[in-house]
């Protein structure tokens, strides 16, 4: 079952310019990830966001994290060409007992940078 | 430097015909899992090991078999492909079953 949604599915935007792209999911969570994957390829982490964080920075990327609304929110600033990718959130499920956490990934925001 | 490494990249086979996809990682991680990506669905699990020996079924297990028989190793077994198993399967491994994790490449398969 997919516990994140992203959206929108796709974005379009001029070099550049700022993207920003949400998450929403549905039950609660010790820490939800943000992942690209270039076309076809394999996805790759980049950024971890725990569930008493509200806001992280990497580089061009900020990650925000509203565990009231179940939502976070991905912007990339000075967005550019090699940015084209698909971008995922992915959510863990606070485990009953050990063993039963996983990572669940949502279906992703297709990003296209327009040069 | 750290990887994940799936082989083979690209594979089509015929219906029925036994196929083995060969997942090695090597940063020592217990835990390591396989997913499959189709379109509009996203990534969906399919199996997962916690550690040598332990193994479990994820989302979508209908169809395929794994074995964690070393630590590195997470071999992907289809004893008999059907059609709808035609997709792009990835395997990854992490420290923990919520923690970072480092994808393969991808393989993707084609059952005709």
């Amino acid at each position: 079952s997919q516990q994140g949604e992203e959206d929108p599915q796709a974005l379009s935007i001029q070099e550049g310019e700022n993207a920003t792209m949400n998450c929403s999911y549905k039950t609660s969570i010790n820490n939800l990830q943000w992942y690209r994957q270039n076309s076809g390829r394999g996805l790759v982490h980049l950024i971890l966001i725990r569930s008493n964080e509200r806001e992280k920075h990497s580089g061009r990327l900020r990650v925000t994290l509203d565990t009231s609304k179940k939502s976070s929110s991905l912007l990339i600033t000075a967005s550019r060409a090699a940015d084209t990718a698909s971008y995922f959130c992915a959510t863990d499920a606070k485990a009953s007992n050990f063993g039963n956490e996983k990572l669940t990934f949502g279906t992703g925001t297709r990003l296209t940078i327009i040069p | 430097e750290a990887q994940v490494t799936q082989n083979p990249r690209y594979l089509i086979t015929v219906t029925g015909k036994k196929l083995t996809v060969t997942c090695s990682q090597n940063m020592n991680h217990e835990y390591m899992s396989w997913y499959r990506q189709d379109p509009g669905l996203g990534l969906r699990q399919i199996y997962y090991s916690m550690n040598v020996e332990v193994t479990d079924k994820g989302d979508v297990p209908e169809g395929y078999k794994v074995s964690r028989k070393e630590k590195r190793n997470f071999p992907l077994i289809l004893e008999s492909p059907s059609p709808n198993q035609t997709s792009l399967y990835f395997c990854a491994s992490s420290s923990t079953a919520a923690g970072e994790a480092f994808f393969g490449q991808g393989t993707r398969l084609t059952v005709v």
